[in-house]
């Protein structure tokens, strides 16, 4: 079975602190994605990477980085925490075949993140 | 971005089918429909996705309209454990990596 494993189920950090949120995969996917998903606004993409080293900003990247060194591991950097980045963050990998559109995404548990 | 419509709630009593639909008609020829599913405090859980044809697996089956601008995700037999929000999307092949986008869902409620 496929596994997305986010470091952390629950999060509570103070405004201006820099925030890890890690993302491990064991499928060897290469494409890796950070969603934030909030009432009302549905899913939406920060960042997406397509290989090691490789990084694509999404929609809503404005206060985001991201890092990742090895193929499985994909993080995400809340540079300065602020309270409008409270949410839950949902990270996902896909295979990267011929045709993108025919594979499926995995998610991991989220993390919901609390910025007080 | 493609949009989708799917109404905000369902009911099912238990053992009994459903047929869960959305709305796509600005889906492109190549973009395959994926459909998720989330439980409360869960990451989305993929659920089936196909192209043209109708598709099964051991969780649902996809069926998908001809002209490509609908498609139903069928449930068998519905369970206490099929009780979530059910998400539709179109798998946009050039748009940011193929990302998901989910709008408001299908939240299904099943009757023992």
């Amino acid at each position: 079975d496929v596994k997305v494993t986010q470091s952390s189920r629950y999060l509570v950090k103070r405004t201006g602190e820099k925030v890890f949120l890690e993302c491990v995969q064991d499928m060897d996917h290469e494409n890796m994605f950070w969603y934030r998903q909030d009432p009302g606004l549905g899913l939406r993409l920060i960042y997406f990477s397509y290989d090691v080293k490789m990084k694509e900003k999404g929609d809503i990247p404005e206060g985001y980085s991201v890092s990742r060194e090895k193929k499985e591991r994909f993080s995400l950097i809340l540079e300065s925490a602020s309270t409008n980045q409270t949410s839950m963050y949902l990270c996902a990998s896909s295979s990267a075949s011929r045709t993108l559109s025919n594979q499926p995404q995995h998610f991991g548990d989220g993390t919901r993140l609390s910025i007080l | 971005d493609a949009k989708t419509t799917q109404p905000n709630s369902m009911e099912s009593n238990e053992e009994e089918p459903v047929h869960l639909p959305c709305n796509h008609s600005t889906i492109s020829g190549t973009d395959y429909i994926h459909w998720y599913r989330q439980l409360p405090s869960q990451g989305p859980e993929y659920v089936i996705h196909g192209l043209t044809s109708n598709v099964n697996n051991r969780m649902a089956s996809l069926a998908i309209a001809e002209d490509r601008k609908s498609s139903t995700l069928i449930l068998h037999r519905a369970t206490l454990r099929d009780a979530a929000v059910y998400y539709c999307t179109p798998r946009e092949e050039y748009n940011q990596g193929g990302k998901l986008i989910f709008g408001q869902g299908t939240e299904l409620s099943v009757k023992p």
